[in-house]
């Protein structure tokens, strides 16, 4: 079980570009969040997944942030025009059966910096 | 976030204990979870408490007050090692979505 797959580890972009970074889950978990950590706020709630539906995105920046889950194996969080404040650990973790069962497993993040 | 709150950081002693406090909005709770977060790597599940009262797992002890929007983490025995940050996640029943404190870090000092 190779846990959580996040990549890349690092991304740099310049301001006003987009980035794209991917989350591997670990295979048969049913849902799968994404989290953003900075030191300013902590570990933010951005949009969680369960069985590849979409099921609430209210931590999302709503105007150049989007996820998809096009199939069970991984997810993908876009940031159009990506801005100085995006910059940000971002953590994706997955739970085999969350509501009934109570852990996550986190990944090891991607940090992305925007200069 | 979602009034999780926690103090940033606690310092004590290799051999002694540690007690990580964690505060939250009471409306709505759903059950609390404790994660570990060394430096530079994701956090990691410890405990997880819906009921009241302490739940004793050897090392790691937690305890919850639903009434009083308060749980505290226990670490005994401390070791070097033990020193990270350690985050309070309440779960509210909007979808079950897990809201993290900003975490307190913990410095063991030998």
């Amino acid at each position: 079980n190779a846990g959580v797959i996040q990549t890349p580890r690092h991304k740099v972009t310049g301001k006003g570009q987009e980035a794209t970074l991917w989350c591997e889950p670990i295979s048969g978990h049913s849902a799968v969040f994404w989290y953003r950590q900075t030191i300013v706020q902590g570990l933010e709630f951005l949009t969680y997944f369960r069985n590849q539906a979409p099921i609430d995105d209210s931590g999302m920046p709503k105007e150049r942030f989007s996820a998809q889950m096009p199939n069970q194996s991984h997810s993908t969080l876009k940031i159009q025009s990506t801005q100085p404040q995006d910059s940000a650990v971002y953590l994706c973790a997955s739970s085999l059966r969350w509501g009934s069962q109570n852990t996550l497993y986190f990944g090891a993040g991607t940090r992305l910096s925007v200069l | 976030g979602q009034g999780v709150e926690q103090p940033d950081n606690l310092m004590s002693v290799e051999g002694t204990f540690a007690r990580v406090n964690c505060t939250y909005s009471t409306s709505g709770f759903n059950g609390l979870s404790w994660y570990q977060q060394r430096e530079g790597h994701a956090p990691v599940f410890l405990s997880y408490v819906v009921l009241d009262g302490l739940k004793d797992s050897g090392h790691f002890s937690t305890f919850l007050s639903r009434s009083n929007g308060y749980s505290y983490l226990l670490l005994t025995e401390l070791q070097i090692k033990d020193s990270a940050s350690y985050l309070c996640a309440v779960r509210w029943p909007n979808y079950n979505v897990l809201y993290f404190g900003s975490g307190t870090k913990l410095t063991v000092e030998p």
